[in-house]
C-alpha cells in the first residue's frame, strides 16, 4: 500500500538535544512539507521542498533543519536552538502537478523534550 | 495573498444533530478547495474536495459546495454521529501554484455528544 510513514510515533529526548523525525513516502510525490502542531493549535508550515536537493522555509523555521537527498525521504531535526520544540510534528507530500492537487499526510510524531 | 477563514470552534452537538461548519477565503482566480479531518492522535485525511466554482464534493455523508459569489465552501452534514468528533480543517491551493503548501484555516473541533 502507497502511503507517507513516519517514525517513530512517540519520542522523547533531554533538552539540548538535537532529534531527527523520520519522513518517508512511497507515493512517487515530488513535494514534501513538513508542519509543526501545538495543542488545540492549527498547523504552522516549518520547511518544504518542492524537489530532490531543493527547499524552502516555511513560517517558522528556525531552530529546524532538513534535507531532500532522495525523493522518497525528507527528514526533519529538531536542533537545540529551537526554543519550545515539545509538539507534534506532520509530515506531508503531493503529486508533482500543472494543476493543484491533495496533500497527503502521514500519521505524526509526537515530540516530547524533558 | 490567499487566505482562509474558519469559524472558531468549538463546537458542541447532539448525535443526529446538523452540521455546519462556515469557510471562506481569500484568493485570485478560481482556486481548489479542501476539507480535512483530523481525528484525535492522527494525521490528517482528506475529506473531500472541489476544484470549481459550483462543484459540490461530497464523503461519508459530508457535503461542501464551491460559491465563487461568496467566495465560500462551508461544510454540512444533515445528522452527526459520535464518531464524527474531530478537528476539520479548510484549505485551498491557489491558482497556478505549484506545489506550493495548501493554505490553511485555523481548524474548527467539533464534539459530539451522544
Amino acid at each position: 500500500d502507497g502511503g507517507i510513514t513516519q517514525s517513530p510515533k512517540y519520542l522523547f529526548r533531554k533538552e539540548g538535544q538535537n532529534v531527527t523525525l523520520s519522513c518517508e513516502q512511497n507515493l512517487n510525490h515530488d513535494a514534501m512539507y513538513w508542519y509543526r502542531q501545538d495543542p488545540g493549535q492549527g498547523l504552522r508550515l516549518i520547511y518544504y521542498s518542492q524537489i530532490v536537493n531543493d527547499f524552502q522555509k516555511g513560517d517558522i523555521a528556525e531552530g529546524y533543519s532538513v534535507s531532500r537527498e532522495k525523493k522518497e525521504s525528507f527528514p526533519l531535526t529538531v536542533t537545540s536552538a529551537q526554543k519550545n520544540p515539545t509538539a507534534f510534528y506532520l509530515c506531508a507530500s503531493r503529486r508533482a502537478s500543472g494543476s493543484p492537487d491533495t496533500q497527503y499526510f502521514g500519521p505524526g510524531t509526537r515530540l516530547t523534550v524533558l | 495573498g490567499n487566505s482562509v477563514t474558519q469559524m472558531e470552534g468549538p463546537v458542541t452537538l447532539s448525535e443526529e444533530a446538523f452540521l455546519t461548519i462556515n469557510c471562506t477565503y481569500t484568493a485570485t482566480g478560481y482556486p481548489s478547495l479542501f476539507w480535512y479531518v483530523q481525528y484525535p492522535g492522527e494525521g490528517l485525511q482528506l475529506l473531500l474536495k472541489a476544484t470549481k466554482a459550483d462543484d459540490k464534493g461530497s464523503n461519508k455523508g459530508f457535503e461542501a459546495t464551491y460559491r465563487k459569489e461568496t467566495t465560500s465552501f462551508h461544510l454540512e452534514k444533515g445528522s452527526v454521529q459520535v464518531s464524527d468528533s474531530a478537528v476539520y480543517f479548510c484549505a485551498l491551493s491557489g491558482v497556478n501554484s505549484g506545489n506550493t503548501p495548501l493554505v490553511f484555516g485555523k481548524g474548527t473541533r467539533l464534539s459530539v455528544i451522544a
